[in-house]
């Protein structure tokens, strides 16, 4: 079985201070893990993903993520946040084995940003 | 190219009634799964539809099932309503190892 954990559920930061998220994931088989956005009253966008290339991924809007096996980690950052960045953000892992593309969330983590 | 739609965007229904929600996939994906979004419960995985068959569902109760139409296109029915199916449905739509995401039926159950 595979899960996401995503620690604390809200995170505040300044405009143009460093935006940091993090996810730790379980899982029996190599992983695909991703990052989506969801802004109010929307669905969910993809910023970026890790699908056993190269381990640090950059995404859209300024996000990169590096995947650790190791730590099990795949936290997502961004050096210097601006207020569009506010939104609720879902980390989620993957097997995608062809007959498999089930996305097991994390419970997101709100990111509020402070003028 | 378009994106994934849904229909319709929001729906008020009482209990006990049931509920058909569609989901229109981006063209050229076979593909289409179908989550639940609530405030207490997260992103919860309901099935997903390849080529008109189920090939995987989750840990819901018999009263939520879908199909796939041959053209892809995809529905789900929620029948015999609860208060507790009041949650966001988000179908999303894939091609290899990517899933995209409509917008969402906002289902309200008084």
């Amino acid at each position: 079985a595979q899960s996401v954990t995503q620690l604390g559920s809200h995170v505040s930061v300044s405009e143009g201070a460093l935006v940091l998220l993090r996810c730790n994931y379980s899982s029996s088989v190599p992983p695909y893990l991703f990052w989506y956005v969801q802004y109010p009253n929307q669905g969910l966008q993809l910023l970026l993903k890790y699908t056993s290339a190269a381990t640090l991924v950059k995404g859209i809007n300024g996000f990169e993520a590096e995947f650790k096996k190791s730590e099990t980690s795949f936290h997502l950052t961004k050096p210097s946040a601006h207020m569009s960045d506010a939104a609720e953000y879902f980390c989620a892992v993957s097997r995608f084995s062809g007959a498999n593309s089930k996305l097991t969330f994390g419970k997101g983590i709100t990111l509020s940003v402070r003028p | 190219k378009a994106g994934v739609t849904q229909t319709p965007r929001y729906l008020i229904k009482t209990r006990g009634q049931q509920v058909t929600l569609s989901c229109s996939p981006i063209s050229g994906h076979r593909s289409v799964s179908w989550y639940q979004q609530t405030p207490g419960q997260g992103l919860q995985f309901l099935f997903e539809y390849f080529s008109e068959t189920q090939r995987n569902k989750g840990n819901f109760p018999g009263r939520f099932s879908g199909r796939q139409f041959s053209n892809s296109r995809s529905e789900m029915n929620v029948s015999t309503l609860e208060l507790g199916d009041s949650a966001l449905y988000l179908c999303a739509s894939s091609l290899r190892d990517e899933q995209f995401f409509g917008p969402g039926t906002r289902l309200t159950v008084l």
